[in-house]
């Protein structure tokens, strides 16, 4: 059964690094998505993704964050100049349409350090 | 305003005890959907069960069954003879459609019910 695949599993930074988070999303879904979860705390939409373009983002998705699909298969997720609050698990999802339901990757966590 | 409340911040049960998972939720959208996930300790989101907001027929699947309910706003979730495996945190999900237009149905979640399934 295909699965959404995430690189790194676990990321450590110096604050005001760049990192990039990346996907493999299931090749037959369409719609895309990046959350976040802070240790212990309910999963936050960042961002959602399609047709090569972003189609919504949360008020945490500011200037520092961007999503990009380079080649088709890939899908990551840019922070330009980390911050500690930064820190959380981050989670690639997938849909095949808008409205049915999302398929997350393992996440990955990133420390700010 | 938040949009999916559950109430429940951690429960603990004896194995093969059912247990119900409370939901409630909040929309002005007549065409929404409902989730639950759960997050074993190993930490993915596993997805369990969607509802559509026009259908409110209640189901059974193995041993979960769920309980939509529009007049109370309410999407229970209910485990039967609940087993040591289900031990998790278990999320339930609001999905509606983005204000852009843009057709992105992004997933608002509550903050979660650790379950605690004791031997």
């Amino acid at each position: 059964e295909p699965e959404v695949t995430q690189t790194p599993s676990h990321q450590v930074t110096q604050m005001g690094q760049e990192v990039i988070l990346r996907c493999v999303p299931i090749s037959n879904h369409l719609y895309f998505y990046w959350y976040r979860q802070i240790l212990g705390q309910k999963v936050e939409f960042l961002v959602s993704f399609y047709n090569n373009e972003i189609s919504e983002k949360s008020e945490i998705f500011d200037d520092q964050f961007s999503v990009e699909r380079p080649d088709g298969s890939n899908f990551t997720l840019k922070i330009r100049s980390t911050k500690l609050e930064d820190s959380a698990m981050y989670f690639c999802a997938g849909g095949r349409d808008s409205y049915n339901e999302q398929f997350f990757g393992p996440g990955t966590r990133l420390t700010v350090l | 305003a938040q949009k999916v409340t559950q109430a429940q911040t951690e429960i603990s049960v004896v194995e093969k005890e059912d247990v119900t998972l409370d939901c409630v939720y909040e929309t002005r959208d007549t065409t929404y959907y409902l989730f639950w996930y759960k997050q074993p300790p190993s930490g993915e989101l596993v997805f369990l069960i969607r509802r559509n907001s026009f259908d409110e027929q209640n189901e059974i699947s193995g041993r979960y069954s769920w309980n939509f309910q529009k007049s109370t706003s309410s999407f229970n979730f209910t485990i039967t003879a609940s087993q040591v495996v289900d031990s998790a945190v278990y999320f339930c999900a609001l999905s509606e459609a983005g204000h852009s237009g843009a057709g992105s149905y992004q997933l608002t979640f509550g903050k979660g019910t650790k379950l605690s399934v004791i031997p």
